[in-house]
């Protein structure tokens, strides 16, 4: 069936790097999308990677795709306490309009 | 543009009251999602509609919700009666869909709190 996992906590400190991590089940999805959500607030998108790619850079923001084994990554470079969020992992299901999420990563970054 | 836009932003309600979640796409979207989020299952998709038809409802939990899309303005999730497990925060997205990069835009949601 369809399902997105994450592991649900990280914890790191500011200035370090914050990888995500995920594994998502539809060998065929066109994309993967990584979201962002602040406290109180809906979900926004972060960043997509098209799935013919293996990486993808937006500043502080590096996403790697293995599609082998279904295993997409973000990475933060240089934390900041602004990036304290949960960010969800999603897969785009083969002809239909859905996004699938996974269960999400609440990131806490510590001083 | 004004974004999805979700109204009750809280309803604190009864067990067995009737609730109605309401949502106004983005205008041009034509693809619509109503989304559960809790503390133990994440993020769900309920169901979603393309054009105002249903195309996918396997995930409405069971027989006390239902969605409906009467144009391409609005749209609304009733749950009757409600439970204390229906507590949630539902979200409305809407998008283009396949058309472009299939990103969600999601309204900043309705808080239901069913004692």
């Amino acid at each position: 069936g369809e399902d997105v996992e994450q592991s649900l906590f990280l914890s790191v400190r500011e200035g370090d790097s914050s990888v995500i991590n995920c594994t998502y089940t539809d060998s065929s999805s066109t994309y993967l999308y990584w979201y962002k959500q602040e406290p109180g607030a809906g979900l926004q998108l972060l960043t997509y990677i098209f799935s013919n790619m293996d990486m993808k850079q937006d500043q502080r923001l590096t996403v790697l795709l293995n599609k082998k084994d279904k295993h997409l990554s973000l990475r933060i470079a240089d934390t900041q306490t602004g990036d304290s969020a949960i960010y969800f992992c999603a897969e785009s299901i083969t002809n239909t309009d859905k996004l699938i999420f996974g269960t999400g990563t609440r990131l806490q970054v510590f001083p | 543009d004004a974004g999805v836009i979700q109204s009750p932003r809280h309803e604190v309600t009864e067990m067995g009251q009737e609730v109605t979640l309401r949502c106004k796409p983005i205008s041009g979207h034509n693809s619509l999602f109503w989304y559960r989020q809790t503390m133990m299952r994440g993020l769900e998709l309920l169901i979603y509609f393309n054009n105002n038809v249903p195309i996918d409802d396997s995930g409405m939990p069971e027989d006390r919700f239902s969605a409906k899309m009467p144009n391409a303005s609005f749209s609304t999730l009733k749950i009757q009666p409600s439970e204390p497990r229906d507590s949630a925060v539902y979200f409305c997205a809407s998008s283009t869909g396949q058309a472009n990069t299939g990103e969600l835009f999601f309204g900043e949601g309705s808080r239901l709190t069913v004692l």
